[in-house]
């Protein structure tokens, strides 16, 4: 039973727009979360995190937001670029050794 | 140079046959970590590792098995390869539990 889903297998967006990335999750002792990029015929490499005492993180072009009662992340990157085009990853850990993760998003970034 | 390397980087064999990926980290982190990544299924759990000589199954570690004799290296074995394991394999490594894994570049294993 997937306890982190992403549902968008793909998105689309124009360069320089807004891309919003989404993430739930159904355990609510999940207290730390990450998002991981992938590029093709390479591992994951993170991007950034949040801890479930924040409801926001700010690393340059990238923000994560969480919202803690509704069991949602977000990942929002602005201004868009075509470097971005990539798979993105959620994952979400009890404090414990595991991390579980989402199944995806394919993100292309239209010059 | 520092960093996190698999090998090999493909493989393709055959049903029954027993295979290792290896996979070999320089920053003495103390965790390591073995994914698989499938479609519709995003990267899970396999094994990991707290320490040296210290392993524990994830999500999914029935028909593998994994060794920690030394810190920097962290072995998975497939004993009797089935095409369900089928898959590109990641590992990974971090220095303390709760904190954002490093990865390989992936073994993508093919099994016939």
């Amino acid at each position: 039973d997937q306890q982190v889903k992403q549902n968008s297998p793909s998105l689309s967006v124009q360069e320089g727009r807004i891309s919003i990335l989404n993430c739930d999750y159904t355990n609510s002792m999940f207290d730390y979360f990450l998002w991981y990029k992938k590029y093709p015929a390479e591992g994951p490499t993170f991007l950034i995190s949040i801890s479930s005492i924040k409801d926001k993180n700010e690393d340059g072009r990238f923000t994560v937001f969480l919202n803690k009662s509704a069991k949602h992340l977000s990942l929002h990157i602005v201004p868009s670029q075509p470097g971005d085009s990539a798979v993105y990853f959620c994952a979400a850990s009890d404090a414990g050794n595991q991390f579980y993760f989402g199944t995806g998003t394919s993100l292309t970034v239209i010059p | 140079d520092a960093g996190i390397t698999q090998s090999p980087r493909y493989k393709i064999t055959e049903t029954g046959r027993q295979v290792t990926l290896m996979c070999h980290q320089t920053w003495s982190h103390s965790y390591m970590f073995w994914y698989r990544q499938d479609l519709g299924h995003g990267l899970r759990l396999i094994y990991y590792s707290a320490a040296a000589d210290i392993t524990d199954k994830g999500e999914v570690p029935d028909g593998y098995v994994v060794s920690r004799s030394k810190t920097e290296n962290f072995p998975l074995t497939l004993e009797s390869a089935t095409r369900s394991q089928t898959s590109v394999y990641f590992c990974a490594s971090s220095g303390q539990s709760n904190q954002p894994q490093h990865f390989g570049d992936g073994t993508r294993l093919s099994i016939l």
